[in-house]
């Protein structure tokens, strides 16, 4: 089945403590980006990838960072997250970032930063 | 700057007609996405205009028009399963997608 997953689903930890999220897609997709969603916000992009190797900030880079090793996978790195990290993160998929194509996302991981 | 705007709630009946409107300021434009998200899960693609005009996919049609910046999702028969946000983005000159806040539709019996 295609799809692009994220783990973990939900984390819970306190401010300072280094944390990753996982993002993997089985598409053989280019581009992969990084959102966060906030009530009364739209999504707004944090990094995205048009390919491997390649990376760039988008919106709201601050406090994250990011690779892209392989393809497949486009991992989000907090190193010292901070309470306004607390968000509903997705990753997204596409074919292609430079022409119209649909994103795929995952399902989303709740994170909280005491 | 760019800008999406799009109304933060709608309420509608079940059966009946309902449309949400979008308005758009981006730098060039290559065209305008729908998504819908239930709440708690990932957004999920629902259609792409780049011209202008009406584009029908079942209960489900997008309408843009490029001159006034202005798109509309018109969903007809409406179900209790169509409450859902759902967010209005623009895909500007670079490729990047510009995203609205999203509109709330609220479905009652």
């Amino acid at each position: 089945e295609a799809q692009v997953t994220q783990n973990p689903r939900y984390l819970i930890t306190v401010t300072g403590k280094k944390l990753t999220v996982t993002c993997s897609q089985n598409m053989n997709h280019e581009y992969m980006s990084w959102y966060r969603q906030d009530p009364g916000l739209g999504l707004r992009q944090i990094y995205y990838s048009m390919n491997v190797e390649v990376t760039d900030k988008g919106d709201v880079p601050e406090g994250y960072k990011v690779s892209r090793k392989e393809k497949r996978n486009f991992p989000l790195i907090l190193e010292s997250p901070s309470p306004n990290q607390t968000s509903l993160y997705f990753c997204a998929s596409s074919s292609s970032g430079e022409l119209y194509n649909e994103q795929f996302f995952g399902p989303g991981t709740r994170l909280t930063v005491l | 700057g760019q800008n999406i705007d799009q109304p933060t709630e709608m309420t509608a009946t079940e059966g009946a007609i309902v449309q949400i409107n979008c308005t758009y300021q981006t730098s060039g434009f290559n065209g305008l996405f729908w998504y819908q998200q239930h709440a708690g899960e990932a957004p999920t693609f629902l259609s792409y205009n780049v011209l202008d005009g009406l584009e029908e996919k079942g209960r489900f049609s997008s309408f843009l028009s490029r001159s006034k910046g202005y798109s509309y999702l018109l969903l007809k028969e409406l179900q209790m399963k169509d409450s859902a946000s759902y967010l209005c983005a623009g895909l500007d000159s670079n490729y990047q997608l510009i995203w609205g806040a999203g509109t709330k539709l609220i479905i009652k019996p």
